[in-house]
């Protein structure tokens, strides 16, 4: 069954932790993305990858931090830098970066900070 | 930057009413995507669409694209409980990523 993984479903942090969040993708494709969704609004893009060893900030990159070692993975850092953490995290991928390619994404991890 | 704008934020309907949801970009855009999420649920891709003035159908769900292709709607026809969710336009220029809309949270009363 191909599709993406994303680990923990649900996390809770402690004020001034960094925490990294899971993502793996088993459908072959080059680019990645992670979105952060707050409640009742839309995706902002967080960062995004074309290719392994290669990523681009995206909208709101402040206080996160990711890498690419292998195609399949992408994971998230959440830092301590960030000021609002809490949020609903969907990672996504695609087959590349070129305009016309649907992004498939993940079940999200839910974070909250305490 | 570039903008979605994705109007109305929710919408109650009865079961069987018609309901629609309209999405505007400050700039013009090479193409626009519709996700739909469920409660709890992550977004799927429902269709995409490329050239001015398209319209695409899929059952009930009838999707246009604006001839300036600076806006899109989604209707459906006649809403079951199935459709509940929150419906998310998705709009790029060429060579930029994907601009997600606001979402539009649909409620379907049966």
């Amino acid at each position: 069954d191909g599709g993406i993984t994303q680990s923990p479903k649900y996390l809770f942090r402690k004020e001034g932790q960094n925490v990294t969040l899971s993502c793996e993708q088993n459908l072959n494709h080059d680019a990645m993305y992670w979105y952060r969704q707050d409640p009742g609004q839309g995706l902002r893009l967080i960062y995004y990858s074309q290719i392994v060893n290669d990523f681009q900030k995206g909208d709101i990159a402040e206080g996160y931090s990711v890498s690419r070692e292998k195609k399949e993975s992408f994971p998230l850092t959440v830092t301590s830098a960030q000021k609002n953490p809490t949020a609903f995290y969907l990672c996504a991928s695609t087959i590349g970066l070129a305009d016309y390619n649907e992004q498939f994404f993940g079940p999200g991890t839910r974070l909250t900070v305490l | 930057g570039q903008q979605v704008m994705q109007i109305p934020q929710y919408q109650h309907v009865q079961e069987g009413e018609d309901f629609t949801t309209y999405c505007n970009s400050s700039t013009t855009l090479s193409n626009i995507q519709w996700y739909k999420q469920r409660p709890g649920g992550h977004p799927v891709f429902l269709i995409q669409l490329v050239k001015s003035g398209e319209v695409k159908k899929q059952k009930r769900l009838t999707f246009q694209f604006g001839e300036a292709k600076k806006n899109s709607s989604l209707h459906i026809t006649a809403t079951q409980t199935t459709d509940v969710g929150t419906y998310f336009c998705a709009g790029r220029t060429a060579g930029n990523m994907l601009t997600f809309g606001g979402g539009t949270r649909l409620m379907v009363k049966p």
